[in-house]
């Protein structure tokens, strides 16, 4: 089926360690988002892919980076975990403002 | 430990009954307008929009209202299923800003039998 999908759906780090989560969609979107959530807070942007070749901060960037790889992949990195990135964190792809598609998400704790 | 949506304002209705969800928002320029329901463990799944220039509009089952006078959208869902059990979560995008969106916190509906 035609989708977002995410990989790993779980993860367990160590504070300090590096990650990457991997995202890739089939949809021939152009824009592409990294969301984190967390209780009670709901989705928090934190960077997006407008097109293949761009990516902007969205509202909490800090403590990631990412990369667009090409116009189906959209990866989001952790450089050194911190406990406060312990979340559920999801990529979603968007031709249009109201065809956001999410994948299902990964859960990762960092203790 | 603690799942994603363990502090969310919920709410608990009736199997049969209709739902209201409510939502705020705080931007006058915001111009268009989305619910999502997610389901426990899944990502969100579209519901219905709406853009600013109308003030209801229905879908199977489910109509949103949108009163921008005092900056609110609510989600009314018919005749409640217990499938219908998740979070909701509204969403809003600033005019002219491409296909970005902000999301409010979400609501629990819970459906009892």
């Amino acid at each position: 089926n035609a989708g977002v999908t995410q990989t790993p759906k779980f993860q367990v780090l160590k504070t300090g360690q590096s990650m990457t989560l991997q995202c890739a969609q089939d949809m021939n979107h152009n824009s592409m988002y990294w969301y984190r959530q967390d209780p009670g807070m709901g989705l928090r942007l934190i960077y997006y892919s407008a097109s293949e070749g761009t990516t902007d901060k969205g509202e909490v960037p800090n403590g990631y980076n990412v990369s667009r790889l090409n116009k189906r992949e959209f990866s989001l990195r952790l450089e050194s975990a911190a406990p406060s990135q312990t979340s559920v964190y999801f990529c979603a792809s968007s031709r249009y403002v109201d065809g956001y598609t999410f994948g299902s998400g990964t859960r990762l704790t960092v203790v | 430990g603690e799942s994603v949506g363990l502090h969310l304002p919920t709410l608990s209705v009736q199997e049969g009954d209709n739902s209201i969800i409510n939502c705020a928002y705080s931007n006058s320029a915001s111009d268009y307008f989305i619910w999502y329901k997610q389901e426990s463990g899944k990502g969100p799944q579209f519901i219905i929009d709406i853009r600013s220039n109308m003030d209801k509009r229905q879908g199977q089952r489910v109509t949103v209202l949108l009163n921008k006078t005092v900056k609110h959208l609510s989600l009314q869902i018919a005749a409640t299923q217990p499938g219908d059990s998740a979070v909701y979560f509204c969403a809003d995008r600033l005019n002219n800003a491409g296909n970005m969106l902000t999301f409010g916190g979400g609501t629990r509906l819970m459906v009892k039998p």
